[in-house]
């Protein structure tokens, strides 16, 4: 059974760097028939999608965030990475990391999230 | 980009009740179209993509239908396990990916 985990620090300081990991297993993140991604969701609010990513190294990002993200990936660790630079409060939000078929630009499976807060 | 509507907000309903829940695009995308369910405190869970088809597992209850700017998410008789936040989804291409804003369904 296929299973996404993020991790990171829960906390981070406006003006740094928010920096998530998410860890596949059950499944190979080289698997040439999925992209990987990164999904967003302040407290109370809806849901806003970050980037995607293949194994490849190829990637999208939404274009309010493009400035900001980067989406990286190892797959000795089978895992793919977040970074979002210049945080403001804004950017507290449940942080998702979720698979997409290719070709498919919808999320088939999710990690459970992870809580980031972004306060001094 | 492309800007997703859903209506209602919110709404209420008793069980075994028809709901349907409307997304609207602000251009045609085709049949690329997913709906998810996201239970209160919970991970958002795939429903239906390609605007009708049920995602393996899904009850039948749930379904889908629309192209082009308009589409609906249809529970034919509601269950107590069904309240959640439902949103759409557009992904007609990897680079225009937006959620609509979120329907809360309730229990009257």
């Amino acid at each position: 059974q296929l299973q996404l985990q993020e991790s990171g620090p829960g906390l981070v300081k406006p003006s740094e760097t928010l920096s998530l990991s998410c860890t596949v297993s059950g499944g190979s993140i080289s698997n040439s028939s999925h992209y990987w991604g990164w999904i967003r969701q302040p407290p109370g609010k809806g849901l806003e999608w970050i980037g995607s990513l293949y194994y490849g190294g190829s990637t999208y990002y939404n274009p309010s965030l493009k400035s900001r993200v980067a989406i990286s990936v190892d797959t000795s660790q089978n895992q793919f990475s977040l970074k979002v630079t210049s945080v403001t409060a804004a950017d507290t939000a449940v942080y998702y990391c979720a698979r997409l078929p290719v070709g498919f630009w919808f999320f088939d499976y999710w990690g459970q999230g992870t809580l980031v807060t972004v306060s001094s | 980009d492309i800007q997703m509507t859903q209506s209602p907000s919110s709404l209420s309903a008793s069980v075994g009740d028809r709901v349907t829940i409307t997304c609207r695009a602000s251009q045609g995308i085709s049949n690329y179209l997913a709906w998810y369910q996201q239970k209160p405190g919970k991970v958002p869970k795939l429903l239906i993509y390609a605007a009708s088809t049920l995602q393996s597992g899904v009850p039948s209850r749930f379904s889908g239908s629309g192209s082009g700017t308009d589409f609906t998410l249809t529970i034919s008789s509601l269950q107590p396990e069904d309240v959640a936040t439902y949103y759409c989804q557009n992904y007609n291409s990897p680079l225009s990916i937006t959620f609509g804003q979120g329907t809360r369904l309730e229990f009257k």
